[in-house]
């Protein structure tokens, strides 16, 4: 499973954009990038998966350049209740059981 | 749908004791996993199942056991508990054959003090 590299920590502010960078500089050609948000006290959440390119849907955005070592995920206008940690997964293409590895995650912190 | 369930939400145990942490999820999908994360850290995974009948082992098996005898239920056993099984325990569930392929649906996890 690819070894992921991601920010301990950001604060933004309300209304803000908030910008998560994950380096994975061994990903493999089966490989795709998921991205989770975990709330206090709550299990982790999907958030938004991609293998190349921009994915889009209503809550996120994830940029992968071509070369897929690092992907990008994009909150739109946070706030208050979009502080949590957000994890960077790497998981091979239909590999045994799906197994995904969670890494120590970026603790966002979205101020009024 | 309930979705993956999770009981009990808390529980203390003695060193040495056993217990059963119980998931079940009404979503009919295949794969089901068990996670433990501690205070401050990325969940880790203890065992997983494909399927009724096929459990397999994660990256920290040790000190649990699991069993699939149903679709819906995927109970992890601790025997002998020690103080390193301090965490909270999530179970998750997916359907690969599903719309999404990685998608993990959580319970709301259980938190366990062995003292």
């Amino acid at each position: 499973l690819a070894k992921t590299t991601q920010p301990i920590s950001m604060d933004s502010y309300e209304g803000q954009e908030v910008n998560i960078t994950c380096s994975h500089n061994n990903i493999a050609t089966n490989d795709y990038i998921t991205w989770y948000q975990q709330f206090p006290s709550q299990g982790p959440r999907f958030i938004i998966q991609g293998y190349k390119t921009k994915v889009t849907n209503e809550v996120a955005s994830l940029f992968i350049p071509a070369d897929r070592k690092s992907s990008t995920l994009s909150l739109p206008r946070v706030s208050l209740s979009d502080t949590a940690v957000y994890y960077c997964l790497v998981a091979a293409l239909k590999a045994a059981g799906n197994k995904l590895t969670f890494g120590g995650g970026t603790r966002v912190l979205v101020k009024p | 749908n309930a979705g993956v369930t999770q009981t009990p939400k808390f529980r203390i145990l003695k060193i040495g004791q056993s217990m059963t942490l119980q998931c079940a999820q009404d979503m009919n999908h295949n794969y089901m996993y068990w996670y433990r994360q501690d205070p401050g850290m990325g969940l880790k995974l203890i065992y997983y199942s494909v399927g009724a009948g096929i459990t397999d082992k994660g990256e920290v098996p040790n000190g649990y056991n699991v069993s699939r005898s149903t679709t819906e239920d995927f109970p992890l056993r601790l025997e002998l508990a020690a103080p390193s099984q301090t965490s909270v325990y999530f179970c998750a569930s997916s359907n690969p054959r599903g719309g999404n392929t990685y998608e993990q649906y959580f319970g709301p996890g259980t938190r366990l003090t062995v003292t």
